[in-house]
């Protein structure tokens, strides 16, 4: 069995800040590990997913984020937050090759002006 | 290359009645997902198709049920709607089994 736990529910921060979501996963295998943002009225969009190559993995509009396996974890951050960045965040689990996603709760991300 | 559509984009039911829900996958893409988003419970995985076989099922009722077309489209049903149903249903397309998932906008259900 896998899950994911996003600690909090909503973040804010100012624009130009760092953006830091965290996500926290258990596994009992090896995992996938994605993080997906959903703007409202929208399906959602992948950023990044980590397949157990690189740790460090780095994905779309300037996020990335980092597999940690001591920690079972894998935040997301991005140096500098903009405006447009303000969205649904969901980190999620899957463990082989099929498309069952297991996803933590959300986190609403405001970016301040 | 057309994404992936969902129709309707919003549909109001009453208690008891049934609904059909349409998604149709990016052009070539084998495997079609289906996901029910509530304030509550978050993202929920319903099944999985591909080749027009269910390949993996979440945990909800018979009363959810689906299947997938030669043409890879794919239609969702829930009968004797309750109103705990009422969700944003998301369908989700991908090249093949594992691969990389495109999401649909959603069909938004209301049971009244």
């Amino acid at each position: 069995a896998q899950s994911v736990t996003q600690l909090g529910s909503h973040v804010s921060v100012s624009e130009g800040a760092l953006v830091l979501l965290r996500c926290n996963y258990s596994s009992s295998v090896p995992p996938y590990l994605f993080w997906y943002v959903q703007y409202p009225n929208q399906g959602l969009q992948l950023l990044l997913k980590y397949t157990s190559a690189a740790t460090l993995v780095k994905g779309i509009n300037g996020f990335e984020a980092e597999f940690k396996k001591s920690e079972t974890s894998f935040h997301l951050t991005k140096p500098s937050a903009h405006m447009s960045d303000a969205a649904e965040y969901f980190c999620a689990v899957s463990t082989g090759a099929n498309s069952k996603l297991t996803f933590g709760k959300g986190i609403t991300l405001s970016v301040r002006p | 290359k057309a994404g992936v559509t969902q129709t309707p984009r919003y549909l109001i039911k009453t208690r008891g009645q049934q609904v059909t829900l349409s998604c149709s996958p990016i052009s070539g893409h084998r495997s079609v997902s289906w996901y029910q988003q509530t304030p509550g419970q978050g993202l929920q995985f319903l099944f999985e198709y591909f080749s027009e076989t269910q390949r993996n099922k979440g945990n909800f009722p018979g009363r959810f049920s689906g299947r997938q077309f030669s043409n890879s489209r794919s239609e969702m049903n829930v009968s004797t709607l309750e109103l705990g149903d009422s969700a944003l249903y998301l369908c989700a397309s991908s090249l093949n089994l594992g691969e990389k998932l495109f999401f649909g906008s959603g069909t938004q259900l209301s049971v009244l």
